[in-house]
């Protein structure tokens, strides 16, 4: 079946470390996004990518890095830089054109910081 | 920027019987999407419903319907017979019109709680 796969589940990381959260998916959309969700904020937009070797920054972008080298995966790297890093983080994908405007997410990943 | 405002941060509904939750959205745009989403405790999460704005006509999917407005911008979820199974987040969400990549843009929830 086609879907999104993130890993891992949870994670946990200590302070001043990095750490890179793994999506990938077997759907052949063109694009493909990474939300954080936070306790009453509801998903903001950290970066998305519309084709490979290509991806934006989003609302809340600063400490976080990505890279979209397969179409295939779009691995989000929480980096030190990130002040406030424990959160559950989704990502999702969406195909090409306006018929394909359906965002499809995986499971999530859940990172706290100790 | 478009912003999406969701003014009920927690509902709570008997079994069997109807819930609207409401969504407001401030968008200069003429085209563009709005969406329901559905986070149940596993954090999974699935489309409940989408309306094109173009469209005048609300959307329905089964026991799930919208009341789009759109002079008022406003886009609220009825949901009938209430189940045990539909309690969970809701989201509303907002992407603006065409085929570009532009991701959503989210309310912050609204936490419906069925009770049996």
């Amino acid at each position: 079946d086609g879907g999104i796969t993130q890993s891992p589940k949870y994670l946990f990381r200590k302070e001043g470390q990095n750490v890179t959260l793994s999506c990938e998916q077997n759907l052949n959309h063109d694009a493909m996004y990474w939300y954080r969700q936070d306790p009453g904020q509801g998903l903001r937009l950290i970066y998305y990518s519309q084709i490979v070797n290509d991806f934006q920054k989003g609302d809340i972008a600063e400490g976080y890095s990505v890279s979209r080298e397969k179409k295939e995966s779009f691995p989000l790297t929480v980096t030190s830089a990130q002040k406030n890093p424990t959160a559950f983080y989704l990502c999702a994908s969406k195909g090409r054109g306006r018929v394909a405007n359906v965002l499809t997410f995986g499971a999530g990943s859940r990172l706290t910081v100790l | 920027a478009q912003t999406v405002t969701q003014s009920q941060p927690e509902m709570s509904v008997q079994e069997a019987e109807t819930v609207t939750l409401s969504c407001t959205y401030d968008t200069s745009e003429s085209d563009y999407y709005l969406f329901w989403y559905k986070q149940p405790p596993s954090r999974q999460m699935i489309l409940v419903i989408r309306q094109e704005a173009y469209k005048q006509q609300n959307a329905t999917e089964n026991r799930f319907s919208v009341n789009f407005q759109k002079a008022a911008k406003s886009f609220s979820l009825k949901i009938s017979d209430s189940q045990l199974g539909d309690a969970a987040m809701y989201f509303c969400a907002y992407r603006s019109g065409g085929g570009g990549a532009d991701g959503l843009t989210f309310g912050k929830g609204t936490h419906l709680i069925i009770q049996p």
